[in-house]
């Protein structure tokens, strides 16, 4: 399972866009890349996922360039409500069941 | 959306005592996980489970047992309860590997102390 790398805090201000940036320079072909997000008192909850390029929905963009090595969480036009931990994973179907999740990136989010 | 329900958000037990934690999905998914969360550690694996009546242990499984009986339910067994396990504990479902990169669906956690 790949190892991933992300800043442990990032402070903003609403209205701001935010970028968290993920490494995983050990990432395999089969790997996706997975940003989940996290209340205090609650579970994870899935945000997005990519395998290559760019991906968005309703909530985030994620970013990969061409070498994979990196990812990066977009979100735009942040609010008070976005302050929480957010999770960058990488796995594959292959490896199966086991997820890490590495310590994630506190974001603050300040009026 | 996918449910997945933790039967308790707050749990106080006693030393040695054999402490159950329930988990239901409403979404039929074949994969079941255990984590416990503590403060600068994230989330380690205790068991997961693929199948009913299939469990696999995870990074953490020692003084923790599952059972999975009906699909739907995954359950986590504290046989003697110690202080150490005192913990945020969090049940997760997941579909079929077969069908595409599935995300884990969480519930909102079980904090456990243990005195």
């Amino acid at each position: 399972l790949a190892k991933t790398t992300q800043p442990i805090s990032m402070d903003s201000y609403e209205g701001q866009e935010v970028n968290i940036t993920c490494s995983h320079n050990n990432i395999a072909t089969n790997d996706y890349i997975t940003w989940y997000q996290q209340f205090p008192s609650q579970g994870p909850r899935f945000i997005i996922q990519g395998y290559k390029t760019k991906v968005t929905n309703e909530v985030a963009s994620l970013f990969i360039p061409a070498d994979r090595k990196s990812s990066t969480l977009s979100l735009p036009r942040v609010s008070l409500s976005d302050t929480a931990v957010y999770y960058c994973l990488v796995g594959d179907l292959a490896g199966g069941f086991k997820t890490i999740f590495g310590a994630g990136t506190r974001l603050f989010v300040k009026a | 959306d996918v449910k997945v329900t933790q039967s308790s958000r707050y749990l106080v037990k006693r030393t040695g005592e054999k402490v159950f934690l329930e988990c239901v999905q409403d979404m039929d998914h074949e994969n079941m996980f255990w984590y416990r969360q503590d403060p600068g550690l994230g989330l380690r694996l205790i068991y997961f489970s693929y199948d009913v009546k299939m469990k696999e242990k995870g990074d953490i499984p020692e003084g923790y047992s599952v059972s999975r009986e009906k699909k739907e339910r995954f359950s986590l067994i504290l046989e003697s309860a110690s202080t150490n396990q005192t913990s945020m504990y969090l049940c997760a479902s997941r579909g079929p590997l077969g069908s595409g990169n599935q995300p884990q669906h969480f519930g909102d956690g079980t904090r456990l102390s243990i005195l």
